[in-house]
């Protein structure tokens, strides 16, 4: 089955400045990525996902990248603000019958003003 | 209706009662999921119905009871759980069979077993 994991488990940046979280994967036959964003108390939300036909993928201020290659994705947020304090979670899932979605441990990130 | 929406929001049970976690969605999602997190922990995966019927069990103690009585529902029904159990659950669906366009997760049932 698929692993997933996740890197740094928490990270703290200065407002304004970029964050980068990073996760690799086991399962080669992978091919869909999803980011999801969960602040305290509440649920999980899709920020970015990606799709292994693609490399890359913008949102405004988050990006993902995707290396199939070395088997791992990271997600890239500029110009932090406070708001993006979080826990961060990326996930993998293969696409052959497979409806698991398996989570990495998830980064606590702590934007400082 | 873009939501998913689980009901209650808060439990509290003892581990002799039975009680039921139900969520519910109007997006024609064709797929629902029962997740459970622990503090500080990512979501783990607990069942996954497909089109109704229940295509995943990732080996969920039988205390857990799941149901799908038709394309918009999915209940959890619990029973003779023990304290450990105490979690967020949540509930999960995705477009089609295999998730591939992300998951929309309700707010989750905060369950505590005393």
């Amino acid at each position: 089955g698929e692993n997933v994991e996740q890197h740094p488990s928490t990270l703290s940046v200065q407002e304004g400045d970029s964050a980068v979280i990073k996760c690799t994967y086991s399962d080669s036959a992978s091919n869909y990525f999803p980011w999801y964003k969960q602040e305290l108390g509440k649920r999980p939300q899709l920020i970015i996902d990606i799709r292994s036909n693609v490399g890359e993928k913008k949102d405004q201020r988050i990006a993902v990248t995707l290396n199939k290659t070395a088997k791992h994705f990271s997600l890239h947020i500029t110009e932090t603000q406070p708001e993006d304090s979080a826990v961060y979670f990326c996930a993998g899932e293969a696409n052959f019958g497979n409806e698991k979605l398996t989570f990495g441990t998830g980064t606590r990130l702590t934007i400082i003003p | 209706d873009t939501e998913v929406t689980q009901t209650p929001k808060h439990l509290v049970m003892g581990m002799t009662n039975k009680k039921s976690l139900k969520c519910e969605q109007h997006m024609g999602h064709r797929a629902m999921y029962w997740y459970k997190q622990k503090a500080k922990k990512p979501p783990e995966l607990m069942f996954v119905y497909s089109y109704e019927k229940l295509s995943i069990n990732e080996s969920v103690p039988s205390r857990f009871s799941p149901e799908c009585p038709n394309s918009s529902l999915l209940n959890l029904h619990l029973h003779a759980l023990q304290p450990e159990d105490s979690a967020l659950y949540l509930c999960a669906s995705s477009q089609g069979p295999l998730g591939l366009d992300g998951y929309t997760f309700g707010s989750g049932t905060r369950l505590t077993v005393v």
